[in-house]
């Protein structure tokens, strides 16, 4: 089947503790992106890789890294987590840009 | 920034069609129109996209103005499971800074 898939789903951690976000796609997908959504913000992109080793900032990379070593993976790193980035993230995919894009089911993390 | 401009909320009768409009007026030539959904705690879902024409496929319809400045997408017979937040986004050729906005928020009244 198909899938984008994120882990952990749900994640509760403490402020400047570090921590990855995974992302993973069965699809052989060029382009993989990472959102998060806010109440009231809607969804922002944070990081954007259109191939294997090429990343790019989105609207608000403030705060976080990426890597993408692997076409199938592009996790993203919380170096020190602050309570504002406590969000509901999103990870996506897709063949390449201008494309149909495939989302994960989202990972809601809270920094206390 | 790729901005769009949607109403916040609109509501439909269940089995009546349902027209959410979109405008995006500083989109350029090569910018595809793609609508999203996300329902309740789920991530966002692909709907449908086009360019220039209009475009259909087993979940809706995209109307895309001439000038390209706005665009329609048309869910035919709208059902409870329809209720959702409806993006409509288009990218540059990198997606670049794609901006989803707050996007409309669709009920659907039995």
């Amino acid at each position: 089947e198909a899938q984008v898939t994120q882990n952990p789903r749900y994640l509760i951690t403490v402020t400047g503790k570090k921590l990855t976000v995974t992302c993973s796609q069965n699809m052989n997908h060029e382009y993989m992106s990472w959102y998060r959504q806010d109440p009231g913000l809607g969804l922002r992109q944070i990081y954007y890789s259109m191939n294997v080793e090429v990343t790019d900032k989105g609207d608000v990379p403030e705060g976080y890294k990426v890597s993408r070593k692997e076409k199938r993976n592009f996790p993203l790193i919380l170096e020190s987590p602050s309570p504002n980035q406590t969000s509901l993230y999103f990870c996506a995919s897709g063949y390449r840009v201008g494309t149909e894009a495939f989302f994960g089911q989202g990972t809601r993390l809270t920094v206390v | 920034d790729a901005k769009t401009t949607q109403p916040n909320s609109m509501e439909s009768n269940e089995e009546e069609p349902v027209h959410l409009p979109c405008n995006h007026s500083t989109i350029s030539g090569t910018d595809y129109i793609h609508w999203y959904r996300q329902l309740p705690s789920q991530g966002p879902e692909y709907v449908i996209h086009g360019l220039t024409s209009n475009v259909n496929n087993r979940m809706a319809s995209l109307a895309i103005a001439e000038d390209r400045k706005s665009s329609t997408l048309i869910l035919h017979r709208a059902t409870l499971r329809d209720a959702a937040v409806y993006y409509c986004i288009y990218g540059g050729a990198s997606y670049d800074k794609v901006i989803f906005g707050p996007g409309t928020s669709l009920s659907v009244i039995p």
